[in-house]
């Protein structure tokens, strides 16, 4: 069965430092997301990406992050100068086979750890 | 405003006993709900979602969900708990390419 993949499955960095987190999502979806899960809370909303180009974003998502589709393949997150409330589990989803279910099929999560 | 509560923060069922897992929302449009178990330190996993038509849904794992549009509500249920079923249960609500909104999720203790 399909699945969305995601690397590294821990990241540790220092404050300050730039961070990459990887994602495969499920082939031929075409709708992409990222979301966070801080330690505790329920998993919240960063960014939908749709069409090379951001769909929606929240709050959370502000001028540190970014998002890149850089091949037909990989989905990546990007935070610039990472904090220490950063820190988290970052879940990448696909979603939408054309004229498919709507249903967002989640990675396992990359754990970042700024220290 | 989109959200989704889920009023239990924790349960703790006995090993075959029912489950019920409340979770209500408030969404603009026609919602399309889901539910979404978490074991410790995995990704999440989709269990059961509801876009339209028949309001009972089933799912995997022998869980099915009852959405009721009078009361918004959209419960996880399950028959027969087993032990494999202890984990966080997290309620969402969204559309197509659109964010999905989570409850702050229900932990499920079950003691043998």
């Amino acid at each position: 069965e399909p699945e969305v993949t995601q690397t590294p499955s821990h990241q540790v960095t220092q404050m300050g430092q730039e961070v990459i987190l990887r994602c495969v999502p499920i082939s031929n979806h075409l709708y992409f997301y990222w979301y966070r899960q801080i330690l505790g809370q329920k998993v919240e909303f960063l960014v939908s990406f749709y069409n090379n180009e951001i769909s929606e974003k929240s709050e959370i998502f502000d001028d540190q992050f970014s998002v890149e589709r850089p091949d037909g393949s990989n989905f990546t997150l990007k935070i610039r100068s990472t904090k220490l409330e950063d820190s988290a589990m970052y879940f990448c989803a696909s979603s939408g086979l054309a004229g498919g279910p709507y249903e967002q099929y989640f990675g396992p999560g990359t754990r970042l750890t700024v220290t | 405003a989109q959200s989704v509560t889920q009023p239990d923060i924790h349960i703790t069922v006995s090993e075959g006993a029912s489950l019920e897992l409340r979770c209500n929302y408030s969404y603009g449009a026609t919602p399309y709900l889901f539910w979404y178990v978490q074991s410790p330190g995995q990704g999440l996993q989709l269990l059961l979602k509801y876009f339209s038509g028949d309001t009972l849904v089933q799912g995997i794992k022998g869980f099915e969900a009852e959405f009721k549009r009078s009361q918004s509500s959209f419960n996880l249920r399950k028959p027969s708990v087993h032990w494999s079923d202890a984990a966080e249960y997290f309620c969402a609500v969204g559309a197509r390419g659109n964010q999905f909104y989570f409850g702050t999720g229900t932990s499920l203790t079950v003691i043998p």
